[in-house]
C-alpha cells in the first residue's frame, strides 16, 4: 500500500524553467511534510519541509504549496538551474515519531 | 563531525550468503533507521530504533534484522541473502524532537547473485 503517491516519475525542464513536482497522501495522521533532494550516488538530503498550518513555504528557489482538504502537497522549483538535477522525493510522517514514509521519487533533468 | 557513515560502499554476495551492514553516526542521536532504495519505488522502511536496546519493524522487516547495542551504532545483518534483496541500503538518523529532518548515510549497494 502506497500512502504518498508522487508524480511525474521524471521530468526535463530548460534552465530557467519551473519545475513542478506532486505528491499525494492518505493517511491523515501525518502532520509533516519534507521534501528530500538526492544526487547520483549520495544519501537523500532535507531540501524543505512543511507542516499543515501553513500553505505555503518558500526558501530561495524551492517553495512547498499544500492543500491540507485535497491531501496534497506539491514542490516547485524557479529559475532551474543544471544543478538541481537530481532525484526529489516527497515524504510524509506523523506528529507523534519520526517514521517517514516516501514518495516513488521524481528524477528532474535540468538542460542548459 | 563524519554524520552518518556506512560501509561497505558495495558488496556482491551470493544467494544464501549473509552479510551485516555497518551504520554509525557521530550526531547523539537517539533514533536511527535502515531503508532500502529500489528503482522507482521510493525508500521503504526496513527497521529503526529510537534509543540503546530498542528496536522496531518497519515496512519491509523480512530477511533482516539489527542489533542497537549503543548509541552510535545500528547494524543491518542479512541472513541467507536472495536475489530480492538487491538494492541500495541506507542508514539515517534523526533526533527524537518530534518529526525531524534524518540525515542519511551515502549508501551499501547490494547485489545478490
Amino acid at each position: 500500500q502506497q500512502q504518498v503517491k508522487q508524480s511525474p516519475q521524471s521530468l526535463i525542464v530548460q534552465k530557467g524553467g519551473i519545475s513542478i513536482i506532486n505528491c499525494a497522501y492518505e493517511n491523515t495522521a501525518f502532520d509533516y511534510f519534507p521534501w528530500y533532494q538526492q544526487f547520483p550516488g549520495k544519501g537523500p538530503a532535507l531540501l524543505i519541509a512543511i507542516r499543515p498550518d501553513v500553505s505555503e513555504k518558500k526558501e530561495g528557489r524551492f517553495t512547498i504549496s499544500f492543500n491540507k482538504s485535497a491531501k496534497q502537497f506539491s514542490l516547485h522549483i524557479m529559475d532551474s538551474q543544471p544543478g538541481d538535477s537530481a532525484t526529489y522525493f516527497c515524504a510524509a510522517s506523523p506528529a507523534a515519531g519520526n517514521k517517514l514514509t516516501f514518495g516513488g521519487g521524481t528524477r528532474v533533468l535540468v538542460k542548459p | 563531525n563524519a554524520g552518518v557513515t556506512q560501509t561497505p560502499k558495495f558488496r556482491i554476495l551470493k544467494i544464501g550468503q549473509s552479510m551485516t551492514l555497518q551504520c554509525t553516526q557521530d550526531m547523539n542521536h537517539n533514533y536511527m533507521y535502515w531503508y532500502r532504495q529500489d528503482p522507482g519505488m521510493g525508500l521503504k522502511l526496513i527497521y529503526y530504533s529510537v534509543g540503546a536496546g530498542i528496536t522496531d519493524k518497519g515496512e519491509v522487516p523480512n530477511g533482516y534484522n539489527v542489533s542497537r547495542s549503543t548509541t552510535e551504532d545500528f547494524p543491518l545483518r542479512l541472513e541467507l541473502a536472495a536475489p530480492s534483496q538487491t538494492s541500495v541500503y541506507f542508514c539515517a538518523s534523526s533526533s527524537p524532537q518530534g518529526a525531524s529532518e534524518q540525515f542519511f548515510g551515502p549508501g551499501t549497494r547490494l547485489t545478490v547473485l
